[in-house]
């Protein structure tokens, strides 16, 4: 089946530090990759996504690329701000099955200024 | 762009008593629309998928006669947690798929005590 294996937080960082959230998955087919915000009170956002193998989803000064060699989707913006602060979910979708999203647990990010 | 509008955004019942959650798009019509569930720290788990004018799909282990779906039009899906336990408290939201991708309600925290 698939699946979604995110790195545990919470994360806490100062502004302007190299954030990095790790991403793997394991899925049937060709999945499409997401990478999805949730700021606090707010419903999900989506951040930004890849399609296939090699594509480099962007999106706010985040970036995230398909790896198919590694099954991974890592997400990094090299520079954050406290405005940053939210929980960010890795989701795949393999288009095979009724377009249902698969999401890892999240990820909280603490921006600290 | 797409939005769904998730209502209530928190709401505290009496255990044995039933809640319902709305959840409406806005400037478009939602054919299908998806239920999550998000226990503390943990992922969005797919709980069933609500299609208009017909029975709501129930992933497994999902109990439909405890969580009722009902999608009478095209532009509201409701989500009815029936005689609510403790165990019942979560967060709950909805999705809905669109053209341009998945565009996500902003939860309702739902606690029963």
């Amino acid at each position: 089946g698939n699946s979604v294996t995110q790195m545990e937080g919470p994360v806490t960082l100062s502004e302007e530090a190299f954030l990095t959230i790790n991403c793997t998955y394991t899925a049937t087919g060709y999945p499409s990759l997401f990478w999805y915000v949730q700021y606090p009170g707010e419903g999900l956002q989506l951040l930004l996504k890849a399609t296939k193998a090699d594509d480099k989803g962007s999106n706010k000064g985040f970036e995230a690329t398909y790896r198919k060699e590694t099954t991974s989707f890592h997400l990094e913006k090299g520079s954050v701000q406290v405005s940053d602060s939210a929980v960010y979910f890795c989701a795949l979708d393999t288009r095979s099955n009724d377009y249902k999203l698969s999401f890892g647990a999240g990820t909280t990010v603490t921006v600290r200024a | 762009g797409a939005v769904v509008s998730q209502h209530p955004s928190r709401v505290i019942c009496k255990s044995g008593t039933s809640v319902k959650i709305e959840c409406r798009s806005l400037d478009f019509q939602a054919t299908t629309m998806f239920w999550y569930r998000q226990f503390p720290k943990q992922s969005l788990m797919l709980m069933a998928t609500s299609n208009e004018g017909s029975k709501a799909t129930y992933e497994q282990g999902v109990e439909k006669d405890k969580f009722l779906i009902n999608h009478a039009s095209l532009t509201l899906s409701t989500l009815t947690v029936t005689s609510a336990h403790p165990e019942d408290s979560s967060f709950y939201i909805c999705s809905a798929s669109t053209i341009h991708g998945y565009t996500f309600g902003s939860g309702t925290r739902l606690t029963v005590v």
